[in-house]
Formats: C-alpha cells, sequence, structure tokens
C-alpha cells in the first residue's frame, strides 16, 4: 500500500531550528510537496521536490532523497508564527496527492 | 486515521460538457467539507467551503453557478465545475473536517481528481 510517514507532534524553542522528516512508500513518485496549514486555514505551499538534494528558500528549506524515499523540511531562526500544522504529501505515478497526517510544531518562547 | 475518498481519480472532457467530482468521509461523518484547487507548483487555493444541509459558502473570485457544491448528506459533497472550459482544467482536491471532541478536529484531504478539459 501507499505510505506516508511523518511525526505528529513537535516541539522546539523560538530562535532554533526544526527539521521534520517524511518518509514515503508510494506507487510511483513525481515529486513531493511540504504545505504549511494554520488551524482553520487552508494550507499554504511551501516547497515543491522532484529531484534529489536541498531546496533553500528564505528561513525554509526542503531536502528529498528518492533512493530513500525521504524528505524533511527544515525551519530555521524560528518564530511564534510558525506554530502550525506541517504536511507532506507526495504525487504518485497516477498524479493522485498521497497526504501525510501532518506534524503538528509547537514554539515555545 | 480517517479516509476520505474522491472519484473520479481523473477526468478528460470536452469544452462546453459538466463534469461531478465526488467526496466521501469513508469511515466518519463530516458536517463540513472543503473544496481546493490546485494549478501546478502552486498552493491549495480554497474555492468553498461545504456545509451539510445548507448553501456552500463560496471564496472571493469563484463563481457559485460555474462551480456547483452539493453536501446533501454527512458523508458526501460533490463538486460539479459545469460548462467546462480548457481553463478549469486543474487537480481538484476536496477535505473533510472530523471533529474528534469538544476542541479538537482534524481536517483530513481526499486524493485529488485531476481534470483536464480539451
Amino acid at each position: 500500500g501507499q505510505n506516508i510517514d511523518q511525526p505528529t507532534e513537535m516541539t522546539a524553542t523560538e530562535g532554533a531550528i526544526v527539521q521534520i522528516n517524511c518518509t514515503y512508500q508510494t506507487s510511483g513518485f513525481n515529486g513531493l510537496f511540504w504545505y504549511q496549514q494554520h488551524a482553520g486555514e487552508a494550507p499554504t505551499f511551501l516547497s515543491y521536490n522532484v529531484l534529489d538534494g536541498l531546496e533553500e528558500k528564505g528561513r525554509f528549506s526542503s531536502f528529498l532523497s528518492r533512493s530513500k524515499g525521504y524528505s524533511y523540511l527544515l525551519l530555521k531562526e524560528l518564530q511564534m508564527k510558525d506554530s502550525a500544522s506541517y504536511l507532506c504529501a507526495v504525487l504518485d505515478s497516477n498524479y493522485q496527492l498521497i497526504w501525510g497526517a501532518g506534524t503538528k510544531l509547537i514554539i515555545k518562547p | 486515521g480517517a479516509v476520505v475518498s474522491q472519484h473520479p481519480s481523473w477526468v478528460i472532457c470536452k469544452s462546453g460538457t459538466s463534469v461531478k467530482i465526488e467526496c466521501r468521509s469513508l469511515d466518519f461523518q463530516a458536517t463540513t467539507m472543503f473544496w481546493y484547487r490546485q494549478f501546478p507548483k502552486q498552493s491549495l487555493m480554497l474555492m468553498a467551503t461545504s456545509n451539510e444541509g445548507s448553501k456552500a459558502t463560496y471564496e472571493q473570485g469563484v463563481e457559485k453557478d460555474k462551480f456547483l457544491i452539493n453536501h446533501a448528506s454527512l458523508t458526501l459533497s460533490t463538486l460539479t465545475v459545469t460548462s467546462a472550459h480548457p481553463e478549469d482544467s486543474s487537480f481538484y482536491i476536496c477535505s473533510a473536517l472530523h471533529l474528534a471532541g469538544a476542541s479538537y478536529n482534524e481536517q483530513f484531504f481526499g486524493p485529488g481528481t485531476r481534470l483536464t478539459v480539451l
């Protein structure tokens, strides 16, 4: 079957760095998305990786290893507003989105 | 975890025809479902919020007469794209709100429906 795993919840301190991991087993691969979702709001797009390596975008970076079925989202210089759920989703061979359950990130002062 | 399904997974239609997309919550009742649209490499864009038994609430810029939403039961919401045109080609994703407790809820996403209008 198809499966996306990410931690349920993580806690970090303001100003620190946090890495949210995502492992996947899917039938085919056409890219991996990371989304940020604040409670009660629609998810917002953070990154899209289809090739191996690190993509940096400001305070957020996303890494992909297709051979390992692994990605991570790295958040630097954490701010209180970064408290949100972070969703990992993979586009499979049929261009269906397979969603992870999301990681709730709690930022403490 | 809770499962949300969509049907069809993908559809190709001719310009001017209407297409219906179903969103079902398989193991929980969802009084609220959301419909999103996603263009390549872009964010999910919320189109409308669908509440069971009442009219959907559409986001600004989304034509309610073109994107008909029906949430007739606690497990099913449908989105009908009427008189589809090539610019309506997109990835349509639904999600269902699972109220697991008094102050806790989760939103579960469907796998999406890829619509191509020729």
